[in-house]
């Protein structure tokens, strides 16, 4: 069983502090990895896609991937109380066509 | 234009009964898909389509789950003889790429909430 696996929370982190979140992957081919964000009661919204080893910075938020230790993870820098959502990590498993999901890790920005 | 739109937004329905769930995408996206969400659990990947053809169903739950599209528009997802445990909400994504290739972003409508007594 392929599987995508998360920390479901909830991850408080205080307002302007740095939030890290991480993911890991079961399948080694994967190559095509996101973060997606939920609010509650709503639907995702991707935040993110790295498909390299390294860092991939957009705004406040940097994609961190390491394939030889089937890691990905999501940094947000000065957090805000409207970062407080369920982020949802999502691999595309190598040779499939398929998307698997995490459970998401919710994350609480404390004002 | 539009974003990707689902129909309807609620649905209750009695054990045994069919439903039909349907998904408008993004004008010229060819690629379709359907998720099922469950409460506090994650998204759990159905079925996707690339323009009318559907070419893995293995992720679909059960045979009493079908989808279809047509015209390279519009989707429907059917569940018959619905179970409780069939309860979620079922999301509808398109793209204007497919899965296997890179940066295919995938825009999600805003669900279908299945309430199966």
């Amino acid at each position: 069983q392929k599987e995508v696996e998360q920390n479901s929370g909830p991850l408080s982190v205080p307002e302007g502090a740095i939030a890290s979140l991480n993911c890991t992957y079961s399948d080694r081919v994967s190559q095509s990895f996101f973060w997606y964000r939920q609010y509650s009661g709503k639907s995702p919204e991707l935040i993110m896609s790295i498909y390299s080893n390294g860092d991939k910075e957009d705004g406040r938020f940097t994609a961190q991937l390491n394939k030889a230790s089937q890691y990905v993870s999501l940094l947000i820098r000065d957090s805000q109380p409207s970062d407080s959502a369920t982020y949802l990590c999502a691999v595309i498993l190598g040779g499939d066509d398929k998307i698997i999901f995490g459970k998401g890790t919710r994350l609480h920005i404390l004002p | 234009g539009a974003g990707v739109s689902q129909s309807p937004s609620n649905k209750v329905t009695e054990k045994g009964k069919d439903v039909e769930l349907r998904c408008d995408p993004i004008s010229g996206h060819t690629a379709l898909y359907w998720y099922r969400q469950s409460l506090g659990q994650g998204l759990e990947f159905l079925i996707y389509f690339q323009g009318n053809s559907a070419p893995d169903k293995s992720g679909l739950p059960s045979d009493r789950f079908s989808a279809e599209r047509t015209g390279g528009s519009v989707s429907t997802l059917t569940i018959q003889r619905t179970q409780q445990e069939d309860s979620a909400v079922y999301l509808c994504a398109s793209s204007f790429l497919t899965i296997p290739l890179m940066g295919d972003t995938q825009y999600f409508g805003p669900g279908t909430r299945l309430t199966v007594l």
